[in-house]
């Protein structure tokens, strides 16, 4: 099993422009989440989901967006990218909803 | 409202000297309680979690963990230290209510190790 994979690793945006991070499961985990992490601040979470076709927010979810069509996938849209952005990602799996989550890499963005 | 916190910032210990890091959680009930721990550069690895039962629990590369319900707290202990766990450490809780897959960490506490 790969784990769950993030890609890219590194990006850097200028202020306005969109992208995607791609999030992906191999172990048919139905809850997976997105969080960000800011020096000082620990991980927030931006959104969740508990199953393919449905997401919900979580603590910072302004200026994000997310969709899970399928079990294994869960990417994250950038619409109009900020400086305030600025941050490391990362996302997590979980077989059920109160247990250990699994972290992919994550992926260090820079919006300038 | 639900909280996770860590008092201490940035910790430096000796080689071979006993760690304990410090976690604090506002929350009614007895949440779901873990500790994971991330090196420069990597993702988040699970060292231990706390669900019920004992309430000293064993983890990974010789963790413990100590539930204590009357302090809220859930604190990390390590008898002695290696130069390889100098890393950051993050608390975080799961409420109990909720089976969402969502965590509530700490501000992590950064562990460096002197020769």
């Amino acid at each position: 099993n790969a784990g769950v994979t993030q890609t890219p690793k590194f990006q850097v945006l200028k202020t306005g422009q969109s992208m995607t991070l791609q999030c992906a499961q191999d172990m048919n985990h139905e809850y997976m989440s997105w969080y960000r992490q800011d020096p000082g601040m620990g991980l927030r979470l931006i959104h969740y989901s508990v199953g393919a076709g449905i997401t919900d927010q979580g603590e910072v979810p302004n200026g994000y967006n997310v969709s899970r069509s399928t079990t294994e996938d869960f990417p994250l849209r950038l619409l109009s990218a900020a400086p305030s952005q600025t941050s490391v990602y990362f996302c997590a799996s979980s077989l059920v909803g109160k247990d250990t989550q699994y972290f992919g890499p994550g992926t260090r963005l820079t919006v300038l | 409202a639900q909280s996770v916190t860590q008092p201490d910032i940035h910790i430096t210990v000796s080689e071979g000297a006993s760690l304990e890091l410090r976690c604090n959680y506002s929350y009614g009930a007895t949440p779901y309680l873990f500790w994971y721990v991330q090196s420069p550069g990597q993702g988040l690895q699970l060292l231990l979690k706390y669900f019920s039962g004992d309430t000293l629990v064993q983890g990974i590369k010789g963790f413990e963990a100590e539930f204590k319900r009357s302090q809220s707290s859930f604190n990390l202990r390590k008898p002695s230290v290696h130069w390889s766990d100098a890393a950051e450490y993050f608390c975080a809780v799961a409420p109990w209510s909720s089976n969402t897959g969502k965590l509530i960490f700490g501000q992590g506490t950064t562990l460096q190790v002197k020769p």
